[in-house]
């Protein structure tokens, strides 16, 4: 298996445009879990879902943060309008099942808002 | 509750020496304390992880020490390596949560 796939790697977008994260889960895993990476505050949990049904997601920010997943090996993370201090590293990552076992990360997403 | 507190937040160790990375957590619901390694780059990648029903699991360099009742877990690598340089993460699990601490920054000076 490839692993966990999130694309792009690197996004550089001017404040107030629409920004979309993708991540593929590794195939069979049951849970995602969409983190973000900053200096300041270090592994945040944004959203958590479970067999594709969002069971927390009590870290997204605000409501400029949105995350879906349609199918089992599909996820998006959605930020509509963007914000210089939404300038992260954004991490997709799945776990066979749920949250009492190993998470496999993806390379994550490098998003840089001017 | 849901908070990991992880310490010190840089370590620099010669090589050869022991690094030892503290985490503590508030919430007696989490069961599956992990710790993750990070490169540059990278994703967090899993290192070795305990339950709470034992106090110590060691592999290979690497060893985590459990106690429960004080809530606390740590992290000692033996013989440190340049390799080993990286930036690590405790982290605590229970249902619906997995909860990562702030991270460490190890320097292994050759």
């Amino acid at each position: 298996d490839a692993g966990v796939i999130q694309s792009p790697r690197h996004e550089v977008t001017e404040m107030g445009q629409e920004v979309t994260l993708r991540c593929k889960p590794i195939s069979g895993h049951n849970s995602l879990f969409w983190y973000r990476q900053t200096m300041m505050r270090g592994l945040e949990l944004l959203i958590y879902f479970n067999n594709n049904v969002p069971i927390d997601d009590s870290g997204m920010p605000e409501d400029r943060f949105s995350a879906k997943m349609p199918n089992a090996s599909f996820s998006t993370l959605k930020i509509q309008p963007s914000e210089p201090r939404d300038s992260a590293v954004y991490f997709c990552a799945s776990s066979l099942q749920g949250t009492n076992t190993e998470a496999f990360f993806g390379q994550g997403t490098r998003l840089t808002v001017v | 509750q849901q908070q990991v507190k992880q310490s010190p937040q840089s370590l620099i160790v010669q090589k050869g020496g022991i690094s030892i990375i503290n985490c503590a957590y508030e919430n007696t619901a989490f069961d599956y304390f992990p710790w993750y390694q990070q490169f540059p780059g990278k994703g967090p990648a899993l290192l070795i992880a305990i339950r709470p029903d034992v106090s110590e699991k060691k592999e290979g360099r690497f060893t985590i020490s459990f106690n429960k009742s004080a809530k606390q877990f740590s992290l000692h690598i033996m013989d440190s390596q340049p390799g080993d340089s990286a930036t690590y993460f405790c982290a605590a699990t229970g249902t619906y949560k997995y909860i990562f601490g702030t991270g460490t920054r190890l320097k292994v000076l050759a």
